[in-house]
């Protein structure tokens, strides 16, 4: 079974470029999340959604979009990327009060 | 605003010891809360959740424990073994906005054989 999905792995943008994360998931979880993670720190939530249709703001959504259009995907989008979005992204997802399972992550670096 | 602290950020022990990883969180009406494992270059993995009715919760070598009162939570792995180094994360889930855990920074472990 895949569980959560993150294409691509690796990632260099140059200053402006923009780009979408893709994210899908094959266990009908309802909840899906976006996060970053940099150099020696946790994760920060950039992007939820609770369903299909359904999108919410986390803690760091400036210069982010993400859509949800089915159950299974929830690609994130970079507009005007920036050296500030260096990072790790990791996508996310759970069922009900259940536990969060994440993929692999997309290391991205902009230059 | 939930804040979640682990201390220290790093712990290295030589094999076989038994160990308590720390985390605190400053706003005790949470919903429940995990410890995940995350290897290098790696996605996170989640090793303990416990519910906010819970006090502890065990697998295998490790016991997760959950003091709401006091804002802390312990991850207790007995008898370590070099398999077990890796960064690990608590995260908290907050009561009354359901959708959004709220991550520690992590302690990264290394076990010395």
């Amino acid at each position: 079974n895949a569980g959560v999905t993150q294409t691509p792995k690796f990632r260099i943008l140059k200053i402006g470029q923009s780009m979408t994360l893709q994210c899908t998931q094959d266990m009908n979880h309802n909840y899906m999340y976006w996060y970053r993670q940099d150099p020696g720190m946790g994760l920060k939530l950039i992007y939820y959604s609770v369903g299909a249709g359904i999108t919410d703001k986390g803690e760091v959504p400036n210069g982010y979009n993400v859509s949800r259009s089915t159950t299974e995907d929830f690609p994130l989008r970079l507009e005007l990327a920036a050296p500030s979005q260096t990072s790790v992204y990791f996508c996310a997802s759970r069922a009900g009060n259940e536990k969060l399972f994440f993929g692999s992550g997309t290391q991205l670096s902009v230059l | 605003k939930q804040e979640v602290t682990q201390i220290p950020a790093a712990l290295s022990v030589p094999e076989g010891e038994n160990l308590v990883l720390n985390c605190s969180f400053t706003d005790s009406a949470i919903y429940n809360l995990q410890w995940f494992r995350q290897d290098p270059g790696k996605g996170l993995t989640s090793l303990l959740l416990i519910q906010s009715s819970q006090r502890e919760q065990t697998s295998g070598r490790l016991n997760a424990s959950l003091d709401k009162s006091s804002g802390r939570s312990t991850l207790y792995i007995a008898a370590s073994q070099p398999g077990d180094s890796a960064t690990y994360l608590c995260a908290v889930r907050r009561g009354n906005a359901g959708n959004m855990l709220t991550f520690g920074g992590g302690t990264r472990l290394m076990v010395k054989p």
